[in-house]
């Protein structure tokens, strides 16, 4: 089945260690995204490529970093990680940039800093 | 910008107990409508959606129309089962990368 896939599940970090979260996709769509969702709050996007090209949301923190080498896999790094970035991170695709456009999440990768 | 004001939960139902969750959304341009569900420790799935006015998305048994003049996208469903527990997520997207989710809504069905 085509899908969405995000590595670890789970992950916890140390307060200012770098992390790496990986996302891949089997969908070949165009548009891949992250987003982060604390508990119990709505997913706030922190960037997107559109193939190639990067998008990064106004008030996505510096920490946050993105890299996408091909179609199918997008990396999120947060290089000095605090106390505040534990979050569910979600990756997402969609097809295109319509209005129409179905996103389509993986699971999640639930991050926590200690 | 667009912005989305969801009714807040958590609602405890029944099973088998009519469901209604509001959605009402300020969008720019001419929007398309979704509803993401979240389960327990999963990502959110695309539940239905509507492209245009009075168009009605449905699926599971769930159903929400486009309403334009009403600025409104409820979700109904007429028998909620246990299975249906979940977070609810309401989504107006103008196709500007500008994708906001409303605040969720959890559901709660009891046996």
């Amino acid at each position: 089945d085509a899908m969405v896939i995000q590595n670890p599940r789970y992950q916890v970090t140390q307060f200012e260690k770098p992390v790496t979260l990986s996302c891949s996709q089997t969908l070949n769509h165009n548009v891949m995204y992250w987003y982060q969702q604390k508990s119990s709050q709505a997913p706030k996007l922190l960037f997107h490529y559109y193939d190639k090209d990067f998008n990064n949301e106004a008030d996505t923190p510096d920490n946050f970093q993105s890299r996408r080498p091909n179609t199918s896999f997008c990396f999120l790094d947060i290089r000095s990680p605090g106390l505040g970035d534990t979050a569910m991170y979600l990756c997402a695709t969609s097809r295109d940039s319509g209005a129409a456009d179905t996103q389509y999440f993986g699971p999640g990768t639930r991050l926590t800093v200690l | 910008g667009n912005s989305v004001t969801q009714m807040e939960g958590p609602v405890t139902l029944s099973e088998e107990a009519f469901l209604t969750i509001n959605c009402t959304y300020t969008a720019t341009g001419y929007p398309s409508l979704f509803w993401y569900v979240q389960y327990p420790g999963e990502g959110l799935q695309l539940l239905l959606k509507a492209t245009k006015a009075d168009d009605k998305g449905s699926n599971k048994g769930f159903e929400a129309t486009y309403r334009k003049e009403t600025t409104s996208f409820h979700l109904e469903k007429g028998s909620v089962q246990v299975s249906d527990s979940a977070v609810y997520f309401c989504s107006p997207n103008s196709g500007t990368y500008k994708y906001i989710f409303g605040t969720g809504t959890r559901l709660k069905v009891l046996a």
